[in-house]
């Protein structure tokens, strides 16, 4: 598995209510990213770390933060969860230079009701 | 920056044809481009990639080719099986960058 897992799996929530999803690997690399994977849409990135404390958005950041205070965590929140974030949530790792293959995590899949 | 394009976005074969999925890069500097296979509701995983000093790879029944003159390259998957059907994605990116940049994946079916 990569060393990678997320948590929850699955969630429901309450539109309105504040969600974090949580990243973590045991493989100590520098990369971490957030996708969102909807129908028709494949992957598109939500947020992404390049370190501690370093982090940037992607295409689809609007209604997510992201949090990265230590090398194997990386938590996305929906600061108000709203019915268009339905989806699943991938968590990636990825090393620099030749280690280039992406890892993945199990997904999370969010329902917002 | 980069952008990638990938064709089909669906493609419908009989067992035991080949497949060929094909993805356009834009930017030259890219030099890693990795396959990834989705297999329904499961994660992303690397199946096959190569390299900019490499113009073909094999494993077995998939291959990956790259031309870097026009900027794409394509996987290609023979004798398919049923185990093939799922969604593959293409991606592009550099040594000295740290995003990979994705196709818009391609939804493999095998027919019986």
């Amino acid at each position: 598995d990569a060393g990678i897992t997320q948590s929850p799996r699955h969630k429901v929530t309450e539109t309105g209510t504040p969600v974090t999803l949580r990243c973590h690997q045991t493989e100590n690399h520098r990369y971490m990213y957030w996708y969102r994977q909807d129908p028709g849409h494949g992957l598109r990135l939500i947020h992404y770390s390049y370190g501690v404390k370093d982090t940037d958005k992607g295409e689809v950041s609007d209604g997510y933060s992201v949090s990265r205070s230590k090398t194997e965590d990386f938590l996305l929140t929906l600061e108000s969860a709203t019915s268009s974030q339905t989806s699943v949530y991938f968590c990636a790792i990825k090393g620099r230079g030749q280690n280039t293959e992406a890892f993945f995590g199990q997904g999370t899949r969010l329902t917002v009701v | 920056g980069e952008n990638v394009e990938q064709h089909p976005s669906t493609l419908s074969v009989q067992e035991g044809d080949s497949a060929v999925i094909k993805c356009t890069y834009s930017d030259s500097a890219s030099n890693y481009f990795p396959w990834y296979k989705q297999e329904l509701g499961k994660r992303p995983q690397l199946i096959i990639d190569i390299r900019s000093n490499v113009g073909e790879k094999k494993d077995q029944r998939i291959a990956v080719t790259l031309n870097k003159t026009a900027k794409h390259f394509s996987l290609h998957i023979t004798e398919t099986q049923p185990e093939d059907s799922a969604v593959y994605f293409c991606a592009a990116t550099t040594d000295s960058n740290y995003q990979l940049i994705w196709g818009a994946g391609t939804k493999l079916i095998i027919k019986p």
